[in-house]
């Protein structure tokens, strides 16, 4: 079945440094692939996504680009700022499924 | 536009009492879906429902239900409380359900069962 691999949290940076978060996803066909963002005590808000290959998806300074030979939707920014501070999980939606699959989640902690 | 509301936010309950979740989605769309998130399992599907009709079920046992009516807004019913039910559910809507379709989040109804 279909699956998403993050890697594993927290990831704690100093304001302004450089963010990746590996996000690698097991699927039949052409998913499409997002990124979520959850705050404490809050659901889930779309952060980003792309919908075929080489599609890259972008938001808020985060981008992220959907690698279908290396089955990856790593996620990225140039420089991050404490409010960013949160937990952010990687999802697909399988062809003609209307499900999503969810990685693990990734913690970040970004200091001052 | 108004995002997707969920009521209540907080419950309590013991083990083996029922508990009704309400999700209102966003105005015109019509595809409504429920995750359970633990620290234990992460996010996990539950159901989905598309014009009063349950289109897509996740792994979860026959306590667990759910329905949508004529205004597209959803609950889900857990009968028989356990322990682990506790957890944050999330209810997401969508305009039709399709796979590229995103799906907005509402702030999730955290469930506590003693």
């Amino acid at each position: 079945g279909d699956s998403v691999t993050q890697m594993e949290g927290p990831v704690t940076l100093s304001e302004e440094a450089f963010l990746t978060i590996n996000c690698t996803y097991t699927a039949t066909g052409y998913p499409s692939l997002f990124w979520y963002v959850q705050y404490p005590g809050e659901g889930l808000q779309l952060l980003l996504k792309a919908t075929k290959a080489d599609d890259k998806g972008s938001n808020k300074g985060f981008e992220a680009t959907y690698r279908k030979e290396t089955t990856s939707f790593h996620l990225e920014k140039g420089s991050v700022q404490v409010s960013d501070s949160a937990v952010y999980f990687c999802a697909l939606s399988g062809k003609g499924r209307r499900a999503l699959t969810f990685g693990s989640g990734t913690r970040l902690q970004v200091q001052p | 536009k108004a995002g997707v509301t969920q009521t209540p936010r907080y419950l309590i309950k013991t083990r083996g009492q029922q508990v009704t979740l309400s999700c209102s989605p966003i105005s015109g769309h019509r595809s409504v879906s429920w995750y359970q998130q633990t620290p234990g399992q992460g996010l996990q599907f539950l159901f989905e429902y598309f014009s009063e009709t349950q289109r897509n079920k996740g792994n979860f046992p026959g306590r667990f239900s759910g329905r949508q009516f004529s205004n597209s807004r959803s609950e889900m019913n857990v009968s028989t409380l356990e322990l682990g039910d506790s957890a944050l559910y999330l209810c997401a809507s969508s305009l039709d359900g399709q796979g590229q379709e995103t799906q907005y989040f509402g702030p999730g109804t955290r469930l506590l069962v003693l």
